[in-house]
């Protein structure tokens, strides 16, 4: 067990539709960072949050957001699905906002858009 | 465009054999590498990393080899145990990130027959 958690496990809903991914860090990481792996695929980086702010931003689309909380919790938000967003989406946590740190990963979310 | 990449989707081992898995990158300003290996149903977990001032980082029954003017890095597993079935994710890190944004590849599923 990582410590971070990730809700809801599954998900299935329809294009067009919206959905919200939530993420808890290990207790004491002020880094929150959300992958996209599809199909066949490796992690993609979507976005770090680094204590409430945006820290470095990766291939995300403009149909995704994602925030982090003040009690440091992130949630990734997908509009706009389309059948390509299909995907695993893992959260992943740091002490910290660089330096090598090691990133502990959630279990994942599975989307599937039907 | 897929800047780490492991050509190899999969390798299948007999227990007490040595693994040997395999990644390579494109961009020369990678500096820090490191492999973390995956479950099913569960998130990548941290194995082993090395930066690019060294060629070889060993952790027990792991190590990792780094070939700098080839831009290819190597996971040893010596000896292979059952337990290691997992799929094995490379990823590679550059100082130039302001934050701490990974670059993964797309995974080699080891299994390891005993």
């Amino acid at each position: 067990d990582s410590g971070v958690t990730q809700t809801p496990k599954h998900l299935i809903t329809a294009t067009g539709q919206r959905v919200t991914l939530r993420c808890s860090p290990r207790s004491g990481d002020l880094s929150v960072y959300w992958y996209q792996q599809s199909l066949d695929q490796g992690l993609q980086f979507l976005i770090q949050y680094y204590n409430g702010e945006e820290r470095a931003k990766g291939n995300i689309l403009e149909r995704f957001s994602a925030q982090q909380f003040p009690d440091l919790h992130s949630e990734l938000n997908l509009s706009s699905l389309e059948l390509g967003d299909s995907a695993l989406y893992f959260c992943a946590s740091s002490v910290g906002t660089g330096g090598r740190e090691t990133q502990y990963f959630g279990p994942g979310t599975r989307l599937l858009v039907l | 465009d897929q800047q780490v990449k492991q050509n190899s989707p999969s390798l299948s081992v007999q227990e007490g054999r040595i693994s040997i898995l395999n990644c390579d990158y494109t961009n020369s300003m990678f500096d820090y590498f490191l492999w973390y290996k995956k479950y099913p149903a569960e998130g990548p977990t941290f194995l082993i990393s090395i930066s690019s001032i060294k060629d070889k980082n060993e952790d027990g029954r792991f190590t990792v080899f780094l070939n700098k003017s080839a831009k290819h890095l190597s996971l040893h597993i010596v000896p292979s145990q059952p337990g290691d079935s997992a799929v094995y994710f490379c990823a590679a890190d550059t100082h130039a990130n302001t934050g701490n944004q990974f670059y993964f590849g797309t995974g080699t599923s080891l299994t390891v027959i005993p």
